[in-house]
């Protein structure tokens, strides 16, 4: 299993600023994901952190907009820039630990943008 | 591309009653994975049961249970004897196997109600 411990748990930020939210795993870990949830809706992927490699976007996310970063085996962090109103969503870090093709994920970070 | 679909967006259920919640999907794949995860107001993803498409044996974790029926594309989770805890939203989930953990593609959900 892997504890994830996700920074800011909530925020509450102006349009057309960024926020970088953070992600912290107890243990070594390869694949990191990050997901969008946003209100009501389903899980939706945004790109895979790899370490030591550039992160892989899903269709519809780019890296201009959410810069990611992996530098080590335990830590990635997320940004949201230049954020409007649509960007209001709960994001989560998700990992695997391989063997059992099981994702863990944090408790997300509640975003809110006036 | 694979894609997941959950039909019934809420449902409601007696405390000790049993429900099952719906899941279809589809793919090419012949080897995958199908979970259950539970999300719980307090927003915190928890994995209810997975399930190995190879096998054939319906997975089974306590209370939880699925029918995989790999012909048809569809794995159903029934929880017998409900209770308050159990009230979430429930996330059906496919993921293709990479030899790694790879990404999970999500259903849109079914919120269920757990009521006295």
């Amino acid at each position: 299993s892997a504890v994830i411990s996700q920074k800011p748990s909530r925020d509450i930020c102006q349009r057309g600023t960024s926020l970088t939210i953070q992600c912290q795993v107890d243990s070594q870990v390869t694949m990191m994901f990050w997901y969008r949830q946003q209100p009501g809706q389903s899980l939706t992927l945004i790109a895979t952190a790899n370490q030591g490699s550039e992160a892989t976007y899903e269709s519809g996310f780019v890296i201009d907009k959410f810069p990611i970063s992996r530098p080590n085996l335990t830590f990635s962090t997320l940004t949201v820039s230049n954020m409007s109103p649509e960007d209001s969503s709960i994001y989560l870090c998700s990992v695997g630990t391989g063997f059992t093709g099981e994702l863990f994920f944090g408790e997300g970070s509640r975003l809110t943008v006036l | 591309a694979q894609t997941v679909t959950q039909s019934q967006p809420e449902m409601s259920v007696q405390e000790a009653e049993t429900v099952t919640l719906s899941c279809t999907y589809d793919t090419s794949e012949n080897n995958y994975y199908l979970f259950w995860y539970k999300q719980p107001p307090s927003r915190q993803m928890i994995l209810v049961i997975r399930q190995e498409a190879y096998k054939q044996q319906n997975a089974t974790e306590n209370r939880f249970s699925v029918n995989f029926q790999k012909a048809a594309k569809s794995f159903s989770l029934k929880i017998s004897d409900s209770q308050l805890g159990d009230t979430a939203m429930y996330f059906c989930a496919f993921m293709k196997p990479t030899g790694t953990a790879s990404k999970l593609t999500f259903g849109t959900g079914t919120r269920l109600q757990v009521t006295l």
